[in-house]
This record gives structure tokens, C-alpha cells and sequence, in this order.
């Protein structure tokens, strides 16, 4: 059983598309979150969601969209792609502030 | 706001060797330091933390120190293997107020351990 899944696990596009990201949790946390790791490796949040409310947007553009249609999932959602989106994107969740944070295996979103 | 700086961003040492990675914080209200540890093409896996509470924690060859007052705190691996070699992430809690908070997370250590 995996404790914190997302999809696709990787994801080729244009410039200028649209594309989701889903992620699932079965720990029963109550805040999950959006990463960007770049091509240095670098962990960046995005946001934060704690029982389907926005808690956390850090400086993100517009086109970057969460959605938690209940406290297990949380989707990003991205439109008008452009070339520098290209990173893996991490989905976590904890429960307790941020006792017990997993990550999710990650996207690795390519914008060509 | 939160800032987490992490020295140094490469490190190599010969297996067997100890292995030690720093990180300051700037937030005094900080209160949890978890260490993850990243595999090549894997995801992010918390290895050790400490609360604010208590200054080392120690499980098996890894141990961690907390100086609240340098407001730093450090990743020490003893008799280094080489499935030790990974990228290590610090972080510190950056508490928003109420229930919720977000880690911030250091730039990242690559330790590659020779055999």
C-alpha cells in the first residue's frame, strides 16, 4: 500500500499545454502540500491545504491551480506550461503540523 | 520569513569514514529539524528529527545536534557505507500560526560515499 501516490509518475509536453497532476493519500493526514524540486535539487513549496482549505500559496504564478476535492486529495493543476515548469513535483502530506511529513514518488514534468 | 542554509553541497568521503552536515536557521520560533534523505530517482525519506526541546537524538550511525541559541543543527553519519551516498535535506518548521506550518528545507548535500 502506498502511503502517498501520485500521477503520472512522468509527463511529457509542449509549451503552451494544459496538464494535472493527481495525488492520494491513505494515512488520513489532514494537510497536504505541493513541492517543485529543480534541476538543483532544490525543494521549494508551493502550497498547502489543510482539510481542503488553501493554508499555504507561496509565490506561484496563476497558472499554477491546486484543487482538494476532499482531505486525501489534492491535484495541480498547470496551464499554459512553459519551458522552465520542467522540474519533479512532490506531493506530501502530515498530520499534526508537520510531524510525519512523506512525500509522494514524484513527477517529472518535462516542457518541450 | 523561514531561511535554512546547508553546508556544504557536496561531500565525499571514503567508506567507513564519519560524515557531518551542517545547517543554521534564522527563525527562532523554528521548533522541529527533520533530515531527509533522497536516493537517485527516489522520493524525499525522513531519516531523523529533533524537536526544539532537545539538543541530540542519535539512532544507530546517525545522530543529530541542536544548538537553539547559534540556531544551527547537524547531520552526523558514522562508519559510512556506500548505500549512505544520497542527497540530504535539513529543513526547520516555520509554524503559520493555529494547527498548520510548512517545512522549509535546506539546498541539499550530496554525499557520495567511495568504497
Amino acid at each position: 500500500d502506498t502511503a502517498v501516490s501520485q500521477t503520472p509518475k512522468y509527463l511529457v509536453t509542449q509549451m503552451g499545454n494544459d496538464k494535472s497532476i493527481k495525488c492520494e493519500q491513505n494515512l488520513g493526514h489532514d494537510t497536504m502540500y505541493w513541492y517543485k524540486q529543480d534541476s538543483k535539487k532544490f525543494l521549494k513549496i508551493m502550497f498547502s491545504y489543510n482539510n481542503k482549505e488553501l493554508i499555504i500559496n507561496e509565490t506561484v504564478p496563476n497558472r499554477f491551480s491546486p484543487k482538494s476535492p476532499d482531505k486525501a486529495h489534492l491535484n495541480l493543476h498547470i496551464n499554459s506550461l512553459e519551458l522552465g515548469d520542467s522540474a519533479v513535483y512532490f506531493c506530501a502530506s502530515s498530520q499534526d503540523r508537520v510531524y510525519g511529513y512523506t512525500f509522494g514518488s514524484g513527477t517529472r514534468l518535462t516542457v518541450v | 520569513g523561514e531561511n535554512v542554509e546547508q553546508h556544504p553541497s557536496t561531500l565525499s568521503v571514503q567508506e567507513g569514514d564519519s560524515a557531518v552536515i551542517k545547517c543554521t536557521y534564522s527563525d527562532s520560533a523554528s521548533n522541529y529539524f527533520p533530515w531527509y534523505k533522497q536516493e537517485l530517482g527516489k522520493r524525499p525519506q525522513l531519516i531523523i528529527d529533533i524537536r526544539s526541546n532537545v539538543g541530540e537524538k542519535k539512532d544507530q550511525r546517525i545522530a543529530v545536534t541542536l544548538n537553539k541559541t547559534a540556531k544551527h543543527f547537524s547531520l552526523h553519519i558514522t562508519e559510512t557505507q556506500p548505500e549512505d551516498s544520497a542527497v540530504y535535506f535539513c529543513a526547520a518548521h516555520r509554524d503559520y500560526g493555529g494547527s498548520q506550518g510548512n517545512l522549509i528545507f535546506g539546498k541539499g548535500t550530496k554525499l557520495s560515499v567511495k568504497p
